[in-house]
C-alpha cells in the first residue's frame, strides 16, 4: 500500500519470545494505529499513536507494547508471544478526510 | 466505543448483477462513516465514505446510502465483477475520535 509498509510480513515465533512488528509510513501523518484482525472478531485496536512519544491503549492492549520515536515508525512488541496472539497484525495512518490508510499485514503464528 | 455490526456475515452476487451489503451502527452522535474493502491476503482499502450531514453518496460503481432515523448504512455495488469479490467493513467514527469497525461481510460474485 502506497506510503506505508509492515514489516516483516510473515514471522512464525515460539512461545514465551518477544517479537517485533514495525510499520512505517512516508506520508508524515501524525496517528499511528495498530489492529489485530481475528475470525468472528474484525479489527480490534491494540494500541494507537498521535505523536512522537504519545501512544494511548485500545481495546486489546494486554501482552503488548508499543514505541513511536520517529514519525515515521510505529513499533508494536509482543513482550511474551503466547498462542492467542497469533494473528494478522495490520497498521493504519490517519490523515485528513479519508479515514484510514492500511498496510498490507503481518502474519504472525506463534508455536 | 459503539459497536458497529452488518446483518449479513455473507453474500453470493451473480456477475453484473447489482449488490447491497448492509450495516447497522449503534452511536447516534457518529457523523462519519466508512466502507472499507479487503481483499484475500491484503489490508483493507477506502471504498468510499458519508458524513452524517448527507445522505447519500456515489463513486465509481459504488453508492453509500445513510440513515441516521434507524442508525443503518448501506453499500451498493453495481454491475459486479469478479474482482468485486472481498470482504467489505463498514466503520464509523464521532468527533475524530477512532473508528470502530463492523466484522465484516464476503461478498462473492458468481460467474
Amino acid at each position: 500500500d502506497a506510503g506505508i509498509t509492515q514489516s516483516p510480513r510473515h514471522k512464525v515465533t515460539e512461545t514465551g519470545t518477544p517479537v517485533t512488528l514495525r510499520c512505517h509510513q512516508t506520508e508524515n501523518h501524525r496517528y499511528m494505529y495498530w489492529y489485530r484482525q481475528d475470525p468472528g472478531h474484525g479489527l480490534r485496536l491494540i494500541h494507537y499513536s498521535y505523536g512522537v512519544k504519545d501512544t494511548d491503549k485500545g481495546e486489546v492492549s494486554d501482552g503488548y507494547s508499543v514505541s513511536r520515536s520517529k514519525t515515521e515508525d510505529f513499533l508494536l512488541t509482543l513482550e511474551s508471544a503466547t498462542s492467542s496472539q497469533t494473528s494478522v497484525y495490520f497498521c493504519a495512518i490517519s490523515g485528513t478526510g479519508y479515514g484510514y490508510t492500511f498496510g498490507s499485514g503481518t502474519r504472525l503464528t506463534v508455536v | 466505543g459503539e459497536s458497529v455490526g452488518l446483518h449479513l456475515p455473507t453474500l453470493s452476487v451473480q456477475e453484473g448483477d447489482n449488490s447491497i451489503i448492509n450495516c447497522a451502527y449503534s452511536n447516534s452522535a457518529s457523523d462519519y462513516f466508512i466502507w472499507y474493502k479487503q481483499e484475500s491476503g491484503k489490508g483493507p482499502q477506502f471504498i468510499i465514505d458519508i458524513r452524517s450531514n448527507m445522505d447519500k453518496r456515489q463513486g465509481q460503481r459504488v453508492t453509500v446510502l445513510l440513515n441516521k432515523t434507524v442508525k443503518h448504512l448501506s453499500l451498493q455495488i453495481a454491475a459486479t465483477q469478479p474482482g468485486d469479490s472481498a470482504v467489505y467493513f463498514c466503520a464509523d467514527e464521532f468527533g475524530n475520535e477512532k473508528l470502530t469497525f463492523g466484522t465484516g461481510t464476503r461478498l462473492t460474485i458468481i460467474p
